[in-house]
């Protein structure tokens, strides 16, 4: 069964900083997808970046990089120079290939909170 | 502007009294599906469809239906609430029915149910 743990349930940093989520991941697929989520205080749920399992590039977006790693199962986000709007829930989230229903599988989210 | 659409976006009801979420989505999308979300549970699939005419149960459907009509419509029905389906829900879309895409969500709505 897959599974996705995200093991900061709160992170809190000051304006400027670097903070990096965690994201484990569990599957007994070859083939997988990753993808992390926002939810800011408004609530809604807003996509940030896909990964496939065949794709261990890591990406550098602005201030969000991702780094993905098979080895330790590992889909960990970045952001570089925090601020006050990133405040939100991030959520990791897994989908097998074979999975029915196209479900994503989501982490608990990890509250971060930027202070100024 | 693309979107995914929910309404209402907040409603308090009472037990036994049915009440229809609506979700829309204008970008043609194939796929479309209905989440929850609780506190120490994260989100969690209840129904999706895979086309008109094509639904199928998520991980917790109880106390639910749906229906899929039209390619663009999938509302939520709730035929007689309880307090335990007092929850954020999701409606999410996307353009086929593999894994490998991307699923958009609505902005959610907040049901009380008392």
């Amino acid at each position: 069964a897959q599974k996705v743990t995200q093991a900061q349930t709160e992170i809190s940093v000051v304006e400027k900083e670097d903070v990096t989520l965690d994201c484990v991941y569990e599957t007994r697929d070859t083939t997988y997808y990753l993808f992390w989520y926002k939810q800011p205080p408004s609530g809604e749920l807003v996509f940030l970046i896909r990964r496939n399992s065949f794709d261990e590039q890591n990406e550098i977006s602005g201030r969000y990089s991702w780094n993905f790693q098979k080895s330790t199962s590992s889909f960990n986000f970045t952001i570089t120079a925090s601020q006050v709007v990133d405040s939100a829930v991030y959520f990791c989230a897994l989908s097998e290939r074979e999975t029915s229903g196209s479900r994503l599988t989501f982490g608990e989210g990890t509250q971060l909170t930027v202070n100024p | 502007e693309a979107q995914v659409t929910q309404n209402p976006r907040y409603l308090i009801t009472v037990t036994g009294k049915k009440l229809t979420v609506t979700c829309s989505q204008n970008m043609n999308h194939e796929y479309m599906s209905w989440y929850r979300q609780d506190p120490g549970l994260g989100l969690r699939q209840i129904y999706y469809s895979m086309n008109v005419e094509v639904t199928d149960k998520g991980d917790v459907p109880e106390g639910y239906k749906v229906s899929r009509k039209e390619k663009r419509n999938f509302p939520l029905i709730l035929e007689s609430p309880s307090p335990n389906q007092t929850s954020l829900y999701f409606c999410a879309s996307s353009l086929r029915t593999v894994s490998t895409d991307t699923q958009y969500f609505g902005p959610g709505t907040r049901l009380t149910v008392l």
